[in-house]
């Protein structure tokens, strides 16, 4: 079984400062690891995954985040916020091969700041 | 491509009506699911296909049912609607080769009321 924790349901940043997205992740097999983002009034859309080998992966739109075994954590990161990055951001776990079936975290919106 | 499609996109019902919420996909993905995004609570699943007249449970199924007569199409039914499925429907698509089958492709979203 695989669970998502997303620390802290909204996060406000300025314009220009770091994002910090916390998620940590249980699961009973390797996991695969996603985040995905939601703007306003519309779908999900994939921001990035982990899978196996580099544990720093990269995104769109200048995210990236790090595989942390050992925290069982895969926190996500954007070294310069700007305004269109608000949104709402989903943390999400499988198990391996699971057919699109993911279990996903409480979500985080984030806010920006002018 | 239009990607994954979902009508309606709002609804209000009243208790113990019945509807439909449509999907469909023309990516001629294998995998199809829907969830339900509730604040505070991120996205629960509900039922997924892995193919044609092939479904199954997810965490939250009981109130709806589905099925997938085509590759296409993962209609999504509510039978008897109550307050507690006042909520936004997504529905997603995926295919072999993507990452386990993991990489979602989702819909806009139904916002569902029920009074």
């Amino acid at each position: 079984a695989q669970s998502v924790t997303q620390l802290g349901s909204h996060v406000s940043v300025s314009e220009g400062a770091l994002v910090l997205l916390r998620c940590n992740y249980s699961s009973s097999v390797p996991p695969y690891l996603f985040w995905y983002v939601q703007y306003p009034n519309q779908g999900l859309q994939l921001l990035l995954k982990y899978t196996t080998g580099a544990t720093l992966v990269k995104g769109i739109n200048g995210f990236e985040a790090e595989f942390k075994k050992s925290e069982t954590s895969f926190h996500l990161t954007k070294p310069s916020a700007h305004m269109s990055d608000a949104a709402e951001y989903f943390c999400a776990v499988s198990g391996g091969t699971s057919y699109g079936k993911l279990t996903f975290g409480q979500g985080t919106i984030l806010t920006v700041h002018p | 491509n239009a990607g994954v499609t979902q009508t309606p996109k709002f609804q209000v019902l009243k208790t113990g009506q019945s509807m439909t919420l449509q999907c469909a996909q023309d990516m001629n993905h294998e995998y199809m699911s829907w969830y339900r995004q509730d604040p505070g609570m991120g996205l629960r699943l509900i039922h997924y296909s892995v193919g044609a007249g092939i479904t199954d449970q997810g965490e939250v199924p009981n109130g709806y049912n589905v099925s997938r007569s085509t590759t296409e199409d993962f209609p999504l039914r509510l039978l008897s609607a109550a307050p507690s499925q006042t909520s936004v429907y997504f529905c997603a698509s995926s295919y072999e080769g993507t990452v386990g089958a993991n990489v979602l492709t989702f819909g806009a979203g139904s916002r569902l009321t029920v009074l």
